[in-house]
């Protein structure tokens, strides 16, 4: 079965530096990723998505991220984090058959910036 | 507006009360879906349904049921609410043409006493 692991629970930023957050999954095959981004008392909102093609996907809000086969995994990067980045961050992998991915998610990594 | 809207946004009930937590979307999306978050364990899948026929338990089922009253429209009832269901709810959607991906609400926070 497939599953996703965020192994930092909370990660702490200073303002301005570069943040990476780590996603690790299991799948037999090929999985679709996703970052999806949850502010305090808002839902989830879909940062960056990889089904194919090129390894280093862009995505909004300045994120990126990018896909190692060889690591099975899909961390996310930010070269300068911001105030407002302060947030839960979600990594998800879609398995399933052609015509419906079934998200898993990770449990979740809480993003604190510091000024 | 938001193109997924979850009503009502906070609750608070009595254990064995029955509750019904509402979506909605404009998105035009024939896939809808209900989870729900626990600190620590992120997102579960508790039922999802491909169009208005078709209604499919997810991993945690147990408790809950659902109905899928059009295509815009998909609600979540817990029919004795007992306080380990207290969580935040999402109802998401999904477009199955392209690359799928689920597009979510704000969110149903659920207390139950």
């Amino acid at each position: 079965a497939q599953s996703v692991t965020q192994p930092d629970i909370h990660i702490t930023v200073s303002e301005g530096a570069s943040l990476e957050l780590r996603c690790n999954y299991s799948y037999g095959a090929t999985p679709y990723l996703f970052w999806y981004v949850q502010s305090p008392g808002q839902g989830l909102q879909l940062l960056l998505k990889y089904f194919s093609g090129d390894t280093l996907v862009q995505g909004i809000k300045g994120f990126e991220a990018e896909f190692k086969r060889s690591q099975s995994s899909f961390n996310l990067r930010k070269p300068s984090v911001h105030w407002s980045d302060a947030a839960e961050y979600f990594c998800a992998v879609g398995a399933g058959n052609t015509g419906f991915q079934k998200l898993v998610f990770g449990t979740g990594t809480r993003l604190l910036v510091s000024p | 507006d938001a193109d997924v809207t979850q009503t009502p946004r906070n609750r608070i009930t009595k254990t064995g009360k029955r509750i019904m937590l509402e979506c909605s979307q404009t998105k035009g999306h024939d896939r809808m879906y209900w989870y729900r978050q626990d600190p620590g364990l992120g997102l579960r899948l508790i039922y999802y349904s491909f169009d208005v026929k078709d209604i499919n338990k997810g991993e945690i089922s147990d408790g809950y049921s659902v109905s899928r009253q059009a295509q815009a429209k998909f609600s979540l009832s817990l029919e004795s609410a007992i306080p380990n269901q207290t969580a935040l709810y999402f109802c998401a959607t999904s477009d199955p043409r392209g690359v799928e991906t689920q597009y979510f609400g704000p969110g149903t926070r659920l207390l139950v006493l």
